[in-house]
């Protein structure tokens, strides 16, 4: 099993709908959750962090986090064409942080 | 420097030869990471420096791989006789303290071509 899962996709979502990454990880011990994003050829940057269980809002970013189902998502409202990137969902574990394999999100205008 | 700086930004190199790899972190930074990702794949985790030690280097493939950080503050990831399966885009990133709860910030990369 891998640390970190997340489908590899292609996600693809018409522009101004709901899109939804998940991601699963295995360190029950695990505190902190993290999504990055990461355009084509760039490096990744982080969007938003979840600690607690429950939903935390950024905006037209939603982290959902339930430890003990170690389950950690995103929502992107209202999705737009710039939202097309791959997303990184990212865990602390074994005191590292530990990424999983993205997902690439494709928004059609 | 204002971000994490890493050089070269392409490195086009014959199996069997050495590179090195430079990434300049944050100003400030104590905590520095080295990641690898390959085409279509998430990060992979290589090694983590505290101030100038390697408190884990679990990630390294293999002991053709080693990273040595100098002044708390440059570091340099060396890959000797380089295979072709080595090819990557190798990131930099850099935190202020090292914390598990805290930021990344990356740098843009060195894209390491093993012909």
């Amino acid at each position: 099993q891998k640390e970190v899962e997340q489908n590899s996709g292609p996600l693809s979502v018409p522009e101004g709908a709901i899109a939804s990454l998940n991601c699963t990880y295995s360190d029950r011990g695990s505190q902190s959750f993290f999504w990055y994003r990461q355009y084509s050829g760039k490096s990744p940057e982080l969007i938003m962090f979840i600690y607690s269980n429950g939903d935390k809002e950024d905006g037209r970013f939603t982290a959902q986090l339930n430890k003990a189902s170690q389950y950690v998502s995103l929502l992107i409202r209202d999705s737009q064409p710039s939202d097309s990137a791959t997303y990184l969902c990212a865990v602390t574990g074994w005191g590292k942080l530990i990424f999983g394999q993205g997902t690439e999100l494709s928004v059609k205008p | 420097g204002a971000g994490v700086s890493q050089s070269p930004s392409n490195k086009v190199t014959e199996k069997g030869k050495d590179v090195e790899l430079r990434c300049d972190p944050i100003s400030g930074h104590t905590a520095l990471y080295w990641y690898r990702q390959s085409l279509g794949q998430g990060l992979e985790f290589l090694i983590y420096f505290q101030g100038n030690s390697a408190p884990d280097k679990s990630g390294l493939p293999s002991d053709r791989f080693s990273a040595e950080r100098t002044g708390g503050s440059v570091s340099t990831l060396t890959i000797q006789r380089t295979q072709q399966e080595d090819s990557a885009v190798y990131l930099c990133a850099s935190s202020l303290y090292g914390g598990v709860n805290e930021k990344l910030f990356f740098g843009s990369g060195t894209q390491l071509s093993v012909l």
